[in-house]
Formats: structure tokens, sequence, C-alpha cells
């Protein structure tokens, strides 16, 4: 099955510098990869996410781009800010089963 | 609008006791899915329901998981015979229809088994 690899496990940055995450997938079937932001007590929040088709995408301060022969996606947050402090998950699904990484703990400094 | 909700938030059960976990969708969702999520863990699939129909159990860790929806709106997570390894937060999931992309989750219940 589906296996996903996430890191780094946590990740502290001061104000205003970027932040980067990377995920690895090992099914080449897998087609469409969300990202998702979960706060102490809440469910998981979806924040972007990337079909198979598409290389890169972006949304204001966030950004996500697939490389399907390498089977990895990275997640680029710029100009952080503290209230992006929280964990991220990535996510590989194919059909109707969707696995997720282990999460990153991200912590911007004010 | 009204996202995905979830009851009760938090439950503490005794070792042996069965608990009941429910998921409202959103409103007109087809599809439902249920997840588990250890401490420090991503959430692993559990179980998916299109409408009324339980098309994959394939995730749920034993025969004391029991999940339905009969009515292909709110769904319920059922655990017999509680034991220490099921204390975990059970998320659910909500998605428009059978061939969209996106899922919205719930905030979750933390089951705490003593």
């Amino acid at each position: 099955g589906e296996n996903v690899e996430q890191h780094p496990s946590t990740l502290s940055v001061q104000e205003g510098d970027s932040a980067v995450i990377k995920c690895t997938y090992s099914d080449s079937a897998s087609n469409y990869f969300p990202w998702y932001k979960q706060e102490l007590g809440k469910g998981p929040q979806l924040i972007i996410d990337i079909r198979s088709n598409v290389g890169e995408k972006k949304d204001q301060r966030i950004a996500v781009t697939l490389n399907k022969t390498a089977k990895h996606f990275s997640l680029h947050i710029t100009e952080t800010q503290p209230e992006d402090s929280a964990v991220y998950f990535c996510a590989a699904k194919k059909f109707n089963d969707m696995r997720f990484g282990a999460g990153t703990r991200l912590t911007v400094k004010p | 609008g009204a996202g995905v909700s979830q009851s009760p938030r938090y439950k503490v059960a005794k070792r042996g006791q069965d608990v009941a976990l429910r998921c409202d969708p959103i409103s007109g969702h087809v599809s439902l899915f249920w997840y588990q999520q250890a401490l420090g863990q991503g959430p692993e699939f559990l179980t998916y329901f299109q409408n009324e129909a339980q098309l994959d159990k394939s995730g749920l860790p034993s025969d004391r998981f029991f999940a339905e929806r009969p009515e292909g709106s709110v769904s319920t997570l059922k655990i017999q015979r509680t034991q220490q390894e099921d204390s975990a937060v059970y998320l659910c999931a909500s998605s428009p229809s059978r061939v969209s992309y996106e899922q919205y989750f719930g905030p979750g219940t933390r089951l705490t088994v003593t």
C-alpha cells in the first residue's frame, strides 16, 4: 500500500522567514496530494492541494510543488506569521484511499 | 456554513465499556470517512461510506469496531469492549461526491480508555 514519509518532524522559523516541508510517497497511482493544518484540539483543515496533472500551485503565501517522477511534493510558506504555528500534514490519495504523513510541527517565533 | 460536527468532543470510558461516536457531515455530502489519529501521528483510515453504503472497512482494526450510516447522512462509529489501545482521536471527514477529491474534517472525538 501507499507509504507517505514527511520531514522534518519539527521546524522552527523566525517570523517573516520561509518554511518548507517535504513529503515522499510510494504509490505512483496516487493522484491527489492535499496539505492540512491542524491546530491544537481541532480537526485537520485543508489549506492547499494539488492534483497529479499539475506541477505547482500557489495561493497567496502558500505554494505546493509536485514532482511525479521522483514521487515527492513540498509545501512552501512564505512570510511566515505566528498564526502559522500548527502541525502540518501531507497526504497522498488514490481513489478513496488517503494516507497521511506523520506531521510537521511548525513554530513561528515572533 | 456549517462544517462537519462530531459528538461528543471528549469521551472517557472504562476498559470493557462500549462507546458510540457521532458524525454529522456537511449537508448534502455523499462521501463520509472515519479516521483514527494516535497522539503525535497522522490520521489513519478506518472506513468509508458512499451514501448509506459502507464501501470500504479495511482500516477497522478489529471486529470490535463497527460503523453505520443508515440514512446516508449522520454516521456512528461504535467500539465494543473498549481497550486502552483504542485511546485516540477519532476524526470524521466528508466529501461532496464520490468523485470529489477534497475531504473536510470535523473537530474529532478524543477517546480515553482507562
